[in-house]
């Protein structure tokens, strides 16, 4: 497999629940980062990790909680979560984790907050 | 303010036209990159293009071109003869060279249609 992937796909969830999201890269680069797409509005930066350590987190409320075991892994687990928090999550990866490097991205993953 | 500012929301086009995006960036750094991604419904974005602030020399590739103007602070994007596949949101995204904070600048997206 290639590139970055993303698994769910979809994921549909009430707001008392407690999910996680995964992105795994296979292009053997040293940083990942977890976007926010929201619809009408530029991509929010929400985490960025460069070998293994965090290095940002944008203000990102603490419903959302990242967690990369490795290089290749990157999982952001949900709770609580609200209705606003309804959209696509991408994941992307870099090179390093510098400002300038070209960040590839997954397919993202479609949340849905009832 | 937006460091990134694609200002067409959606274009339509017939198959075959040309159609160019547009892309304006501020920034005060001397250093900086500027990129183009694609985003067909998959959902997935596709890199296409990453140029530095000093290369300002147009690029070619295949049925996709990008005119880089430093005195306008502009990088736009040109398909040629466009087919319905490059039906997507495109979007333009900015990062400097002296941010710590790892940030890449997103425009809004300009979500193309091209009628068959």
């Amino acid at each position: 497999e290639t590139g970055v992937t993303q698994t769910p796909r979809h994921l549909v969830m009430g707001m008392t629940n407690k999910k996680s999201l995964k992105c795994e890269q296979h292009l053997g680069h040293n940083a990942m980062y977890w976007y926010k797409q929201s619809a009408k509005k530029p991509l929010e930066l929400m985490f960025v990790y460069s070998l293994e350590e965090r290095v940002e987190n944008n203000s990102v409320p603490s419903r959302f909680s990242p967690e990369c075991p490795n290089s290749s892994h990157l999982f952001l687990h949900l709770h609580t979560l609200q209705p606003e928090d309804s959209a696509l999550y991408l994941c992307a990866s870099s090179q390093e984790g510098a400002s300038t490097d070209t960040q590839y991205f997954g397919p993202g993953t479609r949340l849905t907050v009832l | 303010a937006q460091k990134v500012t694609q200002a067409q929301t959606e274009i339509s086009v017939v198959e075959k036209e040309d159609v160019t995006l547009d892309c304006v960036y501020e920034t005060r750094d001397t250093t900086y990159y500027l990129f183009w991604y694609k985003q067909p419904p998959s959902g997935e974005l596709v890199f296409l293009i990453r140029r530095n602030s000093f290369d300002e020399q147009n690029e070619i590739s295949g049925r996709y071109s990008w005119n880089f103007q430093k005195s306008t602070s502009s990088f736009n994007f040109t398909i040629t003869a466009s087919q319905v596949v490059d039906s997507a949101v495109y979007f333009c995204a900015l990062s400097e060279a002296e941010n710590t904070g790892n940030q890449f600048y997103f425009g809004t997206g300009t979500s193309l249609t091209v009628i068959p």
